[in-house]
């Protein structure tokens, strides 16, 4: 299956950490989006890149960045982890607006 | 980007057919209509997507009227699997640089 891979599967990290999730995309696909979504919500959207620059962000701190590598693969990185960071983070892949998502890294700091 | 507005949860048998509206009054002209399904801890997963009148496929009908200010997403013969969350989205269906949107989505719990 050429799906979107993400890694790892789960995470606990304690407050003050710093994180780094990756995620490879979709064969044939060149963008990279991660969402972070809290329990009971809909994925919010952090930031997507496309030719290893960020093209747009959502509504999140600085704390979180990311980047993306010549073979399209991506990592999101969160500093300085909060309780409130806790979440499922999504990468999902696309090209012309052919979205597939992957199952996700679930994050808990305690 | 047009908001949309979905129940926030549906019970069915086994077996009925479900429809779930999403009401999105401020639609643009180039704005598609595209709903997803998420199974717990998995990622959001394409159902069907519209721009206008019905779109059918294997998984599901998509219902759109004239004025495009909402839309039904219809699922027929509706199975304990069918147990997930529902998201309507609404934009462009351009090159894949729009970020998707999403909202709380429908919780749809199909019972035996």
């Amino acid at each position: 299956d050429a799906g979107v891979t993400q890694s790892p599967t789960h995470l606990i990290k304690t407050r003050g950490q710093q994180v780094t999730l990756r995620c490879s995309p979709k064969s044939g696909h060149d963008t990279v989006s991660w969402y972070q979504q809290a329990l009971g919500q809909g994925p919010q959207f952090i930031f997507q890149y496309y030719e290893e620059e960020e093209r747009q962000r959502g509504n999140f701190p600085d704390r979180f960045s990311g980047h993306q590598f010549p073979n399209y693969s991506s990592e999101l990185n969160v500093n300085a982890l909060l309780l409130g960071d806790s979440a499922l983070y999504l990468c999902a892949s696309s090209t012309r607006g052919d979205y597939t998502f992957g199952s996700g890294t679930r994050l808990t700091v305690v | 980007l047009a908001k949309t507005t979905q129940p926030i949860s549906m019970d069915s048998y086994e077996g009925q057919e479900v429809n779930i509206t999403c009401s999105h009054n401020n639609i643009a002209t180039n704005d598609y209509i595209t709903w997803y399904q998420q199974f717990p801890s998995q990622g959001p997963r394409f159902i069907i997507q519209g721009y206008k009148t019905k779109v059918t496929n294997e998984v599901a009908s998509l219902f759109i009227p004239a004025d495009r200010k909402s839309s039904t997403l219809s699922l027929p013969r509706v199975s304990l699997s069918d147990t997930a969350v529902y998201y309507c989205l609404v934009g462009t269906a351009d090159s894949g640089n729009t970020p998707l949107v999403f909202g709380k989505g429908t919780r749809l719990s199909v019972i035996a």
